[in-house]
């Protein structure tokens, strides 16, 4: 299996900082790498695909970046809807596997 | 827009088997990946395994030798059996629509399956 080592597992943030969060894959995974966000008591939604694809309505402060097996995800101007847990996954080798989360929270 | 809701026993006994049934509305379930998903606060998310709509299946590893997931083109509705269950799998089960495999678009709300006596 591919592990997905996802840091921090969590962070303080203030409305208007930047965040940023990262993913490394154990091995290559190309550009196969998802985003997600979840609310409590909500199921995961999909920001990111393909490592730096935004989905369709996803607002563009949140972006994605990869380079080798590093992966980083980027809210710039963080709103309060941003509060959240993010988890990056990915998609090049079955099974598929997540990564632990990061809880951002409010400072 | 797809939209997908799990329905099942939310109680399973120790040794029986959890049979969760996903209805999708708002699209055909005759296109595209169909996957399950759990969340446990132990396992973080785990991927359990999808069916295409021909019924061609994928699954965990660690789970195939306990879980079949079938389609139901005919009822828009694809479904999850595993068997031997322990409390282990106590979890919330998504029922998810893969846009491309792997990518997760389309989820239901999720619900909480426990396994106790």
């Amino acid at each position: 299996d591919i592990q997905m080592t996802q840091s921090p597992s969590s962070l303080s943030a203030s409305v208007g900082d930047r965040v940023t969060i990262t993913c490394q894959a154990s091995r290559d995974i190309s550009k196969y790498l998802n985003w997600y966000q979840q609310k409590p008591g909500k199921p995961p939604k999909l920001l990111i695909y393909d490592a730096s694809t935004l989905e369709t309505g996803v607002p563009s402060r949140f972006s994605g970046r990869a380079s080798g097996r590093h992966f980083t995800f980027i809210i710039d101007n963080v709103q309060p809807e941003d509060f959240a847990t993010y988890y990056c996954q990915e998609y090049d080798n079955f099974p598929l596997t997540f990564g632990g989360g990061t809880k951002v929270d409010i400072k | 827009q797809v939209q997908l809701q799990e329905s099942g026993p939310r109680l399973v006994k120790p040794s029986e088997t959890l049979s969760l049934t996903c209805t999708v509305s708002g699209g055909s379930i005759g296109t595209d990946y169909w996957s399950w998903i759990r969340q446990s606060p132990g396992k973080g998310l785990e991927w359990i395994g999808y069916v295409y709509y021909t019924g061609s299946t994928s699954y965990h590893p660690s789970l195939e030798s306990r879980v079949t997931i079938s389609v139901d083109t005919s009822k828009n509705q694809f479904s999850l059996n595993l068997k031997s269950v322990t409390a282990a799998d106590t979890a919330i089960y998504y029922c998810v629509r893969d846009g491309s495999v792997g990518v997760f678009e389309n989820w239901g709300p999720g619900t909480l399956v426990s396994v106790s006596s």
